[in-house]
């Protein structure tokens, strides 16, 4: 089946500082990919949905300033998390959309902000 | 608008038990229904689905019945095994072009020796 990947598996980065997380689609191309985050023992909440070439569509209440996607290719979709705080840590988890509209999803990255 | 509902857990069952995972739906039209089974520290894999009604899907001794009359798509398997322990998530996608996945609360679900 398709693969996709994501890059940190996990980080741990400084109050203050940004974190970029990376999802690739390994075989397959995708137009559209998603972003998730989940709080320990919660479901996925998504965030944003994130379209090649153009703006990513957040959800409401999610800061579009604070975390930045940035859909440049059609194999790569980044999450950049600015100025991150403790609250921000969570699980990340990204997911594509291949071009037959079936969805796979990443490992997951683990953000842990001291 | 589209909602699921799945039983809370945890699910604490011996190995070889009968597992039921109960999930329900709200959705207007044909929606395409998921189970899928995320692992300690993992991301999600898709289980099983089904596209139309009383259609069945299956996977690894895990079944799933499409069921509009009662909107439901209970998870089923007829002997679970330690290895089973995981968090199971039941999602809806609604119909008509690519729309977002809908997920349900997720039930844990622990297996003992």
């Amino acid at each position: 089946g398709a693969v996709v990947s994501q890059h940190p598996s996990w980080v741990i980065c400084k109050s203050g500082t940004s974190v970029k997380i990376e999802c690739r689609s390994l075989d397959f191309q995708a137009t559209t990919m998603f972003w998730y985050r989940q709080f320990p023992k919660q479901s996925l909440m998504l965030m944003a949905t994130s379209n090649e070439g153009s703006k990513a569509t957040y959800e409401q209440g999610v800061e579009k300033d604070k975390f930045l996607i940035n859909h440049a290719s059609l194999t790569l979709s980044t999450l950049t998390v600015t100025s991150a705080h403790p609250e921000d840590s969570s699980f990340y988890i990204c997911s594509a959309i291949d071009p037959s509209y079936e969805q796979y999803f990443g490992p997951g990255t683990r953000l842990t902000v001291t | 608008g589209n909602s699921v509902t799945q039983m809370e857990g945890p699910v604490t069952l011996s190995e070889e038990a009968f597992l039921t995972i109960n999930c329900t739906y709200t959705a207007t039209g044909y929606p395409s229904l998921f189970w899928y089974v995320q692992y300690p520290g993992e991301g999600l894999q898709l289980l099983l689905k089904a596209t139309k009604a009383d259609d069945k899907g299956s996977n690894k001794g895990f079944e799933a019945t499409y069921r509009k009359e009662t909107t439901s798509f209970h998870l089923e398997k007829g002997s679970v095994q330690v290895s089973d322990s995981a968090v199971y998530f039941c999602a809806l996608r609604g119909s008509g072009g690519y729309n977002k996945l809908i997920f349900g609360a997720g039930t844990r679900l622990a297996v003992h020796p």
